[in-house]
């Protein structure tokens, strides 16, 4: 079965620093993986996704992921966070193998100080 | 604004209630889920619908009956749900192509009394 780990569960940084929050799978097999966030008070958005080819994806909001397949990870930076980015952010998993099963890792809490 | 519409936003009952949520889609997706979300906690799957028929249910109580009348609506019928229930459920679609990418709505919050 596919699992999802999610390596910070509260992360607090002040506005222009530098975020990057980790995310790992378990599974061998061909994988699709996904960032959403969660906005207080909102529902989930797409923040970015990986399919197939560059590992490295760039999403909406200025954020980009890398793929690391021998890693198994899929990190999530922002170069420069604003005060607007203060959100939950979730990684995902969907294993192809396991068709449409999304699972997700425990969340990251992210307070972007003014 | 998402496009996976859901009806309705809040919803408080009483443990003998018989209610409905409700959701639709008009992207022409042909899978539909229903996840429950419970605060501070990622969301968890509870059912899949695919190309209009019931492909994953991961073990979800009776007291949760899913239903999809057609490709753009799915409906979850609650009864004699527990105040543990309470929680907010997210219904969710998707293509069903490469990828898989799949879109939330902005969720039903659910209150049992």
């Amino acid at each position: 079965a596919q699992s999802v780990s999610q390596h910070n569960h509260h992360v607090i940084l002040s506005e222009a620093a530098s975020l990057e929050l980790g995310c790992n799978y378990s599974y061998g097999g061909t994988v699709n993986l996904f960032w959403y966030v969660q906005y207080p008070g909102q529902h989930l958005q797409l923040l970015l996704k990986y399919f197939s080819g560059d590992p490295l994806v760039k999403g909406i909001k200025g954020f980009e992921a890398e793929f690391i397949k021998s890693k198994f990870s899929f990190n999530l930076r922002k170069p420069s966070v604003q005060w607007s980015d203060t959100a939950e952010y979730f990684c995902a998993v969907n294993a192809v193998a396991a068709g449409n099963k999304l699972t997700f890792g425990g969340g990251t809490r992210v307070l972007v100080k003014p | 604004d998402t496009e996976v519409t859901q009806t309705p936003k809040h919803l408080v009952m009483g443990m003998t209630n018989k209610k409905s949520l409700k959701c639709e889609q008009h992207m022409g997706h042909r899978a539909m889920y229903w996840y429950k979300q419970k605060a501070k906690k990622p969301p968890e799957l509870m059912f899949v619908y695919s190309y209009e028929k019931l492909s994953i249910n991961e073990s979800v109580p009776s007291r949760f009956s899913p239903e999809c009348p057609n490709s753009s609506l799915l409906n979850l019928h609650l009864h004699a749900l527990q105040p543990e229930d309470s929680a907010l459920y997210l219904c969710a679609s998707s293509q069903l192509l490469e990828g898989n990418t799949i879109y939330f709505g902005e969720g039903s919050w659910l209150t049992v009394v």
